[in-house]
């Protein structure tokens, strides 16, 4: 079973911020299969990313993802007051389990 | 428009039974693998269950093996989840969503609201 790691487990910064979240694997497995979402308080999760760089239909252009391997980065450019949220990675290859990490909250400073 | 929504949730004792569904619409139901993912209050996604289109492969997470059964009916467009033997910690919101695994997998790109399923006497 591959165990995703996210760090920071949150991240205080302010609108307007660039924000660098981390996700890594405790095995190596292809990047085609690492997906991103975001998560506001009350609300199902939302795909932002998939195949570890595709943005997601509708996601704005300042979400972008990179990594292979084991390491792997969502990075938001600019943080909008909406982008405030907890964000998990995801591996989802053809095999169980579709692991989760533990996710990383954005804090507005 | 590709909806999903989920019912059956509740209050249950420990050792009870429930059983959980999701009604999909928008997209060919049939031509999915569906999944169940929970979220207990406070804590991290959790991917529960899962079930191929054709109803007959199913996996599921260690945590619930033996005790949850995930089922679908494509004619009635629904997914299930026969939860028996639960316990305290199974309290959770349950998701329902839609991915792809056969060919060219896909991540669980829609999700339902979630069921809250809380589990007390």
């Amino acid at each position: 079973e591959i165990v995703l790691t996210q760090s920071p487990g949150t991240l205080s910064l302010s609108p307007g911020e660039r924000a660098t979240l981390s996700c890594r694997a405790s095995q190596s497995f292809s990047s085609s299969y690492l997906a991103w979402y975001q998560q506001k308080p009350g609300q199902a999760p939302r795909l932002l990313i998939h195949g570890a760089s595709s943005r997601a239909t509708g996601i704005p252009d300042r979400f972008s993802g990179s990594g292979s391997g084991t390491d792997f980065t969502l990075t938001i450019s600019r943080l909008e007051p909406e982008d405030f949220a907890v964000y998990y990675c995801q591996q989802y290859g053809s095999s169980p389990p579709w692991t989760f990490g533990q996710g990383t909250k954005v804090e507005i400073k | 428009e590709v909806q999903l929504l989920e019912s059956g949730g509740g209050l249950v004792q420990p050792g009870g039974s429930l059983r959980l569904s999701c009604a999909a619409s928008g997209f060919t139901f049939d031509t999915y693998a569906m999944t169940w993912v929970r979220q207990a209050p406070g804590k991290g996604l959790e991917w529960v269950s899962a079930i191929r289109a054709n109803g007959v492969n199913t996996y599921y997470a260690d945590s619930v093996k033996g005790r949850f059964t995930i089922s679908r009916d494509n004619s009635k467009n629904t997914l299930y989840l026969q939860m028996n033997s639960l316990r305290a910690e199974d309290t959770a919101v349950y998701y329902c969503a839609r991915f792809v695994i056969l060919g060219v997998p896909r991540p669980f790109a829609y999700w339902g609201q979630g069921t809250l399923v809380t589990v007390s006497s």
